[in-house]
């Protein structure tokens, strides 16, 4: 059963940078598929951050590039999100998930999610 | 940027009842990269339908998908008490990807 576990501060100061790593149990990150990261703040909608390969192909969302870095370890079959100079706009739950081809880029399995507060 | 314009904001309905959600596109979406997932509060969105109109794995068949071009559909045949969630669309055929904002089916 394939499981996504993201982890990371939960309270970042503003200006400072957001680190979040989501580990993966039960598929190897090396198999295939990508690996994203989804962010929802408090009581809106959900907004896709990017996502990365296993191979190192990044793919981010234009309004956020200039800030975003995924990268990815397969030795640790984790993958992980920097935001840096974050801002209270940034407040948000931020989800890991799994996505790719074989579903048509959906996202077919998602981490429980970590609330970060930019505080 | 595609936006995805969902409507009604608000459903409610019974349970028993037949709920129709609408997504519309600001541009046309493959079919292929329209997805359709089930959020509950507290809980990270499950997807639901893909490339349309397949369903994912484990979802009941009483969940279907509809629609190409601009104008996509989620009809859920019979409403069950779980079913009462927030429901959002997502294109991702064209970058950023982009989700709709949901519909909040909710218990009349």
């Amino acid at each position: 059963q394939v499981q996504l576990q993201g982890s990371g501060p939960g309270l970042v100061r503003p200006s400072e940078t957001l680190s979040l790593t989501c580990n993966v149990s039960g598929f190897s990150i090396s198999s295939g598929y990508y690996w994203g990261w989804i962010r929802q703040p408090p009581g809106k909608g959900l907004e896709w951050i990017g996502h990365i390969y296993h191979g190192g192909s990044t793919y981010y969302n234009p309004s956020l590039k200039s800030r975003v870095t995924i990268s990815v370890d397969t030795s640790k079959n984790q993958f992980s999100l920097i935001l840096s100079s974050v801002t209270a706009a940034d407040t948000a739950v931020v989800y890991c998930a799994r996505t790719g081809p074989l579903g048509y880029n959906s996202f077919d399995i998602w981490g429980q999610g970590t609330m970060v507060t930019v505080s | 940027e595609i936006v995805l314009t969902q409507s009604p904001g608000t459903l409610s309905l019974s349970p028993g009842e037949r709920a129709t959600l609408s997504c519309r596109a600001s541009q046309s979406v493959s079919s292929s990269y329209l997805a359709w997932y089930q959020q509950k509060p507290g809980q990270a969105p499950r997807l639901l339908i893909y490339a349309a109109s397949s369903r994912a794995t484990g979802i009941p068949d009483r969940f279907s998908g509809s629609g190409s071009g601009t104008d996509f559909t989620l009809t859920i045949s019979r409403l069950e008490p779980e079913d009462f969630a927030v429901y959002y669309c997502q294109q991702s055929g064209s970058s950023p990807w982009t989700f709709g904002h949901g519909t909040k089916v909710e218990i009349k």
